[in-house]
């Protein structure tokens, strides 16, 4: 079993619909990152997470440290937003060590 | 803004050639980091350095070198490539490590797509 599982692996709604994409991860974390892929490669990190919800524009992130769950959300989707969306945790008491999920790809249909 | 510059994104190298991937970043970043990235995979880490000269190996460092003779530049080695090395090869700095914090997130480059054949 994965230690940093997202779900859905696949996602293809339509525009202007919200998106959740979830991580749950299987280890003690110090923090929480989501970040974004477009095709052809460059990540860009998105949210960093410890505790509660962060917002940047049409983007949340919350986290459930209790239940080791943390959510992206997407309100309002454009075409722009389709890209692979990466949710990676902190291993606590390691200063390096990130485990990362395998990705959700997002396509947003206009 | 970071800047991470990867020199190629893309390279066709034969068996048993010796591959130089090259990174540099303009902001002065204590740590850098090789990724591999494989579909279905996610993100692995083949090696990280965290000072001029230092390195550790991550979780996948066979096959693979690294070399940090100045801050600013981090380069990847294969001896001799294999095909099973053909990837998507990414560089990633970050300010320091320690608590979380913002010095915590990574900045990455475009990435370097290697075939071998």
């Amino acid at each position: 079993k994965n230690e940093v599982e997202q779900s859905p692996q696949n996602l293809t709604a339509q525009e202007g619909e919200f998106i959740t994409i979830n991580c749950s991860y299987s280890v003690g974390i110090s923090a929480l990152h989501w970040l974004q892929q477009h095709p052809g490669g460059g990540i860009v990190s998105l949210f960093m997470l410890s505790s509660g919800k962060k917002k940047h524009g049409r983007l949340i992130a919350t986290i459930n440290i209790q239940e080791k769950h943390s959510s992206l959300h997407i309100t309002a989707s454009h075409p722009r937003d389709s890209a692979v969306y990466i949710c990676a945790v902190n291993v606590v008491d390691s200063n390096y060590q990130l485990i990362w999920g395998a990705g959700t790809k997002l396509i947003i249909k206009p | 803004d970071v800047k991470v510059t990867q020199s190629s994104r893309y390279l066709v190298k034969r068996t048993g050639e010796k591959v130089f991937l090259e990174c540099v970043q303009d902001m002065d970043h204590e740590n850098m980091f090789w990724y591999r990235q494989d579909p279905g995979l996610g993100l692995r880490l083949i090696y990280f350095s965290y000072d001029v000269k230092m390195k550790e190996k991550g979780d996948i460092p066979e096959g693979y070198s690294v070399s940090r003779e100045k801050k600013e530049r981090f380069s990847l080695i294969l001896e001799s490539a294999s095909t099973n090395q053909t990837s998507m090869y990414l560089c990633a700095s970050s300010l320091s490590f320690g608590p979380p914090s913002g010095a915590n997130v990574l900045t990455f480059g475009a990435g370097s797509r290697l075939t071998v054949l």
